[in-house]
Order: structure tokens, then sequence, then C-alpha cells
């Protein structure tokens, strides 16, 4: 199975700080990396897909980027409303591993 | 509007059996793969099954395979996953959730979830 790592595991920010989370898979997935936002209580929404697309509806602050089997969410000035729980996963290769997670609180 | 909505969790004894559901509405059910993914009280995301559009053919993740089953019913816009032989590290909150239609299987949508506790 493909492991998929994210570094770091939790971060404390302010409203106004750029904010970068990274993913890296354990083999090649090519492209197929995705982010999800999950706050508490709530399902997950899907931010990102295929390392780089914006999901429609999604604002431009969220953007992704890709190296080899490095993958990075940033976020160029963090909104109350981000403070929540990241998530990358890899729908590469079945099974559709995710991420262990990384909690961006104040 | 997209929506999905699951139903069928509970209580239910460690060995015992349940089958949830997840209603489909706003969208041509029967083109897309359809997943399970769960969540333990205060842990991280774990994908449990696929299914594609026909459902012709099905994957499962190694901790449920043989115990749970995925299937769907394309006349009635639902999908289903049979739980049988449950345990403790089976509780947790269910999701359905719908690929996306971009080719990278993303889970575009997903429903609000649905709890399942294996406990005697």
């Amino acid at each position: 199975d493909i492991q998929m790592t994210q570094s770091p595991s939790s971060l404390s920010a302010s409203v106004g700080d750029r904010v970068s989370i990274t993913c890296r898979a354990s083999q090649t997935i090519k492209r197929y990396l995705n982010w999800y936002q999950q706050k508490s209580g709530k399902a997950p929404k899907l931010l990102i897909y295929g390392a780089s697309n914006l999901q429609s509806g999604v604002p431009s602050r969220f953007s992704g980027s890709a190296s080899g089997t490095d993958f990075t969410l940033t976020i160029s000035s963090l909104q109350p409303e981000d403070f929540a729980t990241y998530y990358c996963q890899q729908s590469h290769t079945s099974p559709f591993t995710f991420g262990p997670g990384t909690k961006v609180d104040t | 509007e997209v929506q999905l909505l699951e139903s069928g969790g509970g209580l239910v004894q460690p060995g015992g059996s349940l089958r949830l559901s997840c209603a489909a509405s706003g969208f041509s059910f029967h083109t897309y793969g359809l997943n399970w993914v769960r969540q333990a009280p205060g842990k991280g995301l774990e994908w449990v099954a696929n299914i594609i559009g026909n459902g012709g053919m099905s994957d499962y993740a190694d901790s449920v395979k043989g115990r749970f089953t995925i299937s769907r019913d394309n006349s009635k816009n639902t999908l289903y996953l049979q739980m049988n032989s449950l345990r403790a590290d089976d509780t947790g909150v269910y999701y359905c959730a719908k690929e996306d239609n971009y080719g990278y299987e993303a889970f575009e949508i997903w429903g609000q979830g649905t709890m399942v506790t294996v406990s005697s």
C-alpha cells in the first residue's frame, strides 16, 4: 500500500499568516493527490484535486503544488474560517490512503 | 443540488451486523464511482471501499475485506455497505462520497455521515 505522511501534524497560526502543509507519498502517485478540509463534527470538503486544481467554490487563497512525491497545500492569507484539520489523499492506487492530517489552530 | 444522505448507523454488539445506506440525489447516479470512508472517534480518515458506476467492480481496505460488502442499486440511487462480524475497532462515523468527473477520483461530494458504535 502507498503510505502518505504529512508535516507538520499541527501548527499554530494567526489570521493573515501564510501557511504551508506538506504531504509525501511513499511511491510515485503522479498527480493523483487531493486535499481536504475538515472542521470539527463536519464531513470533509474537497479543496484541491489532481495536486493543483482548485475545486469549484473554494477560495483562491488555497493552492496546491507538486514536486515528485512531495506535495504542498498553501493558504496564502489565513482566514478565521480556515482553522481546521487538513488531509491529503492519494487516488492513484487502491487502497486510496489518506495522510494522518494537519491541525491548524490559533 | 447534489446530495448524499447516509442512514443505518447505530449501536451493535461485537460480532453483529449492520447495513448502511446512502441515498443520492441531484446527479446521474449510475455514472459515478462511490466510496465509503470512516473516521474513528478523534482519529483520521480511513478509506473503506469503493464501487464503480455500473456496480461491476469493487474494492476494499484490508481491514474490512471479507467482512464488509459494498453494493449499489442504480434504480433507487442508493449505495449500501453491509457490515458483518463487526469489531470494536469498526466504531466510527461512516461517510459515503462521490468521485469527481475530472478523472482524478477525488471525493468531490460527501454525505453528513452516520455513526456506528460496536460495543457490548
